[in-house]
């Protein structure tokens, strides 16, 4: 399997740009996450899926932040629009299943710059 | 709620040093612990993980122990290399979701 695959890989924006992300979990994982990656406040988790259900969106940051899971084998992270203090590292993680044991397999990120 | 605290970076070593960062966790339940690892410009990897008390992860030289006494899961290894240098982060999984440590950067140098 080629792992978590995430689009694109850099992204530079202006300032009230729309962006969105975009996610591939590997095959056969019920369970989505998305998370952001920044120096003041370290990896903290945005919103999850499971089965294609978002099921804990208590980490979006705002109204600006949206996202979706159309099936089992793509998602997408919106934001709209968007601000400099959105400049951050996005990662999609998915796992096989939840539970104690459950790790997360992280795809390469995305670097986002708003200017 | 569940949080996990490791120790500050970065940490700066010479190639054969031992290397031991600490963490910490706080949680309700029993969670499994885990240390991952992130080398520049990619994401996290998983790199041990340790599902009860007393148990022992082991990967590329890393070890840590699932302490409940202490509520710890220190990271050592006893001999580092350069392609050690990396972002180390210790989690936990209390339920459905992993809570990260907030990072240490270690740099290892020849």
């Amino acid at each position: 399997d080629a792992g978590v695959i995430q689009s694109p890989r850099h992204e530079v924006t202006e300032m009230g740009q729309e962006v969105t992300l975009r996610c591939k979990p590997i095959s056969g994982h019920d369970y989505l996450f998305w998370y952001r990656q920044t120096m003041m406040r370290g990896l903290e988790l945005l919103i999850y899926f499971n089965n294609n259900v978002p099921i804990d969106d208590s980490g979006m940051p705002e109204d600006r932040f949206s996202a979706k899971m159309p099936n089992a084998s793509f998602s997408t992270l919106k934001i709209q629009p968007s601000e400099p203090r959105d400049s951050a590292v996005y990662f999609c993680a998915s796992s096989p299943y939840s539970g104690q044991n459950t790790e997360a397999f992280f795809g390469q990120g995305t670097r986002l710059t708003v200017v | 709620g569940d949080s996990v605290t490791q120790m500050e970076g970065p940490v700066t070593l010479s190639e054969e040093a031992c290397l031991t960062i600490n963490c910490t966790y706080t949680a309700t339940g029993y969670p499994s612990l885990f240390w991952y690892v992130q080398y520049p410009g990619e994401g996290l990897q998983l790199l041990l993980k340790a599902t009860k008390a007393d148990d022992k992860g082991s990967n590329k030289g890393f070890e840590a122990t699932y302490r409940k006494e202490t509520t710890s899961f220190h990271l050592e290894k006893g001999s580092v290399q350069v392609s050690d240098s990396a972002v180390y982060f210790c989690a936990l999984n209390d339920d459905y979701k992993l809570s990260f440590g907030a990072g240490t950067t270690v740099t290892v140098r020849a």
